[in-house]
């Protein structure tokens, strides 16, 4: 089946730095790759749409400039935590689009920032 | 916008026993599709059941069924011969039927952890 493989898998930081989180479709390609925040024990929160050769597209009140979204390839998007803030401490998750309706998600990354 | 509501924030069930979980939802569409997903420990999302709002038929996957009240928007996940490995959150989640580009974007309720006793 196919397979979205997100890195790393847990980081931590220290608080003012900046943390990059790839997500990559491992065989098939994804033109539209979303982007989910999750607080322990919560729901997951869509954050933004990212498309490949454009802008991502934000929720209500996520900041763009601080959650930076870079989808250059057909495999591959990238969410910058900028300056982050021991409020980002989170798990975040990527999924993918394959064709018109199939779903993947990655594994999800933890972000720790002290 | 739509909601989607979990109202049982946990539930526990007999190993081999049934055990349903509920799913309200709002939403002024009237094509779209509803899913359950399940998040184990691993924090791995695994889709359990998709349904489309246009089929009136309840969609099955081996044990889990779900019973669709289009009317009442009512989406609950029946889950038969529980087994240990069910043990995990459930999230009920709600997807616009907005033509293929827009296939993605999902609303998720707040989750049911759900444990199975031995």
């Amino acid at each position: 089946g196919a397979v979205v493989s997100q890195h790393p898998s847990r980081v931590i930081c220290k608080s003012g730095t900046s943390v990059k989180i790839e997500c990559r479709s491992l065989d098939f390609q994804a033109t539209t790759m979303f982007w989910y925040r999750q607080f322990p024990k919560q729901s997951l929160m869509l954050m933004a749409t990212s498309n490949e050769g454009s802008k991502a597209t934000y929720e209500q009140g996520v900041e763009k400039d601080k959650f930076l979204i870079n989808h250059a390839s057909l495999t591959l998007s990238t969410l910058t935590v900028t300056s982050a803030h021991p409020e980002d401490s989170s798990f975040y998750i990527c999924s993918a689009k394959r064709g018109t309706e199939k779903l993947f998600f990655g594994s999800g990354t933890q972000l720790s920032v002290l | 916008a739509q909601t989607v509501t979990q109202s049982q924030p946990e539930m526990s069930v007999q190993e081999a026993e049934t055990v349903t979980l509920s799913c309200t939802y709002d939403t002024s569409e009237n094509n779209y599709y509803l899913f359950w997903y399940k998040q184990p420990p691993s924090r791995q999302m695994i889709l359990v059941i998709r349904q489309e709002a246009y089929k009136q038929q309840n969609a099955t996957e081996n044990r889990f069924s779900v019973n669709f009240q289009k009317a009442a928007k009512s989406f609950s996940l029946k889950i038969s011969d529980s087994q240990l490995g069910d043990t995990a959150m459930y999230f009920c989640a709600f997807m616009k039927q907005a033509g293929g580009t827009s296939y993605g974007k999902l609303t998720f309720g707040q989750g049911t952890i759900l444990t199975v006793h031995p």
